[in-house]
């Protein structure tokens, strides 16, 4: 596509339910990373994909939370039992690969709320 | 392991005045340093980046930054700004060559107010 994709933009949800975010890249970028961005706390790395395989997840911050990708596209951020401190924007982003001089494209991001 | 601190969490300035906001890094290995936009209601986007070489590098917008690798620093600067300039800014860092660890870390951001 055009550029990085994320779904739902809005998310309402009741605590202690479960909520899965997507991410969709940009058609051919390898890398996919997943940042959380809260009130007063910038941008929080939580885990990053190059291929379908995730070398670095340990931004995750409990295990209630969980990532996946397949097919080396799409991406779905999973939380459970959600609580209201995961309330807070979740971004993510692609790149053509994990070189680190290579610039990141952002989504818009998903704003959840937890209630 | 790399870090990032934005010294200045809002930076109110006036139309057509110059404007630096400060960035500091730490690292004990080589990095490569980034700026990155967020206008409202935008995503971000890359504004400029230190890869190598001349240590002054020129972004869009106007902007630039200059890296201080004995002061650990990665200033951002305009000589003039505009209105449409009111964003929040973003200092990063990622590991340097030789590496192929993808994770970019950010620092807090800067919210910088232009008012007229």
């Amino acid at each position: 596509g055009a550029g990085v994709s994320q779904s739902p933009s809005n998310k309402v949800t009741e605590k202690g339910k479960d909520v899965e975010l997507r991410c969709d890249p940009i058609s051919g970028h390898t890398a996919l990373y997943w940042y959380r961005q809260s009130l007063g706390q910038g941008l929080e790395f939580l885990i990053y994909f190059q291929g379908n395989s995730a070398p670095d997840k340990s931004g995750l911050p409990s295990d209630r939370f969980s990532a996946e990708r397949t097919g080396g596209s799409v991406s779905t951020l999973t939380i459970q039992r959600t609580q209201q401190e995961d309330s807070a924007v979740y971004l993510c982003a692609s790149s053509l690969g994990v070189k680190t001089n290579e610039k990141l494209f952002f989504g818009s991001g998903t704003q959840l709320s937890v209630l | 392991a790399q870090s990032v601190t934005q010294l200045d969490s809002q930076v109110p300035v006036f139309e057509e005045a110059p404007v630096e906001l400060r960035c500091n890094y730490s690292s004990s290995v080589s990095v490569y340093l980034f700026w990155y936009v967020q206008y409202p209601n935008q995503g971000l986007q890359l504004l400029l980046k230190y890869l190598s070489g001349s240590t002054l590098v020129k972004g869009i917008n106007g902007f630039e930054a200059e890296f201080n690798k004995s002061q650990t620093s990665f200033h951002l600067r305009k000589p003039s700004v505009h209105i449409s300039d009111t964003a929040e800014y973003f200092c990063a860092v990622r590991r340097g060559i030789g590496s192929n660890t993808g994770k970019l870390i950010f620092g807090q951001g800067t919210t910088l107010q232009v008012k007229p």
